[in-house]
């Protein structure tokens, strides 16, 4: 079955720094790869997501880069907020509705 | 319609015991998850429907573990003879898949059971 990496488990900036959390996947046949965003006690909530036929796609301060020949994608937040700091969560699939492997998370902390 | 509703938010309960948690999703929404989520770690895929049908079970399903999907709407996660290790948060998903287009996968809430 897939297997997906995550990259660093925690990950600490100042506001305004970027931050970048890398994940890889085992499956080549994997072709949607999503990023959630779960706050303590919260539910994972869908913050960007990408498909294997583009290469990268953007959404104000959050982009997502994938490469299929290295099998990893992924995410930036530029101009980081104190509101940005939560646990994120990459996953992988096979197909865009199919069941989502995730991988560990990443807790990032942004401090003021 | 407001999203993915579960029932109840907290569970407690002796081990040994049985417990049912439900799953209300958007209404549009033909598919319906339930994961697993521990302290610490992504949520674990544990079964999805299709409408009222079960369509995959991940071997993380032990047989005290059923779900149901009755008619296409709700869903229950019913866990028999409960263990300390089932203690987890328990999330439902649901989404709407039209052709091969998936739109708005999205979780509920979780219910949280903590088994003493």
């Amino acid at each position: 079955g897939e297997n997906v990496e995550q990259h660093p488990s925690t990950l600490s900036v100042q506001e305004g720094d970027s931050a970048v959390i890398k994940c890889t996947y085992s499956d080549s046949a994997s072709n949607y790869f999503p990023w959630y965003k779960q706050e303590l006690g919260k539910r994972p909530q869908l913050i960007i997501d990408i498909r294997s036929n583009v290469g990268e796609k953007k959404d104000q301060r959050i982009a997502v880069t994938l490469n299929k020949t290295a099998k990893h994608f992924s995410l930036h937040i530029t101009e980081t907020q104190p509101e940005d700091s939560a646990v994120y969560f990459c996953a992988a699939s096979l197909s865009g509705y199919s069941t989502l492997t995730f991988g560990k998370g990443t807790m990032l902390l942004v401090s003021p | 319609d407001t999203g993915v509703s579960q029932n109840p938010r907290h569970k407690i309960t002796k081990r040994g015991q049985n417990v049912t948690f439900r799953c209300d999703p958007i209404s549009e929404h033909n598919r319906l998850y339930w994961y697993r989520q521990t302290l610490g770690q992504g949520p674990e895929f544990l079964t999805y429907f299709q409408n009222e049908a079960q369509l995959e079970k991940s071997r993380l399903l032990s047989d005290r573990f059923s779900a149901e999907r009755p008619k296409g709407s709700f869903s229950t996660l019913e866990i028999q003879r409960t263990e300390q290790g089932d203690s987890a948060m328990y999330l439902c998903a649901s989404s709407l898949v039209e052709g091969d287009r998936p739109y708005g996968y999205t979780f509920g809430s979780g219910t949280r059971l903590t088994v003493v």
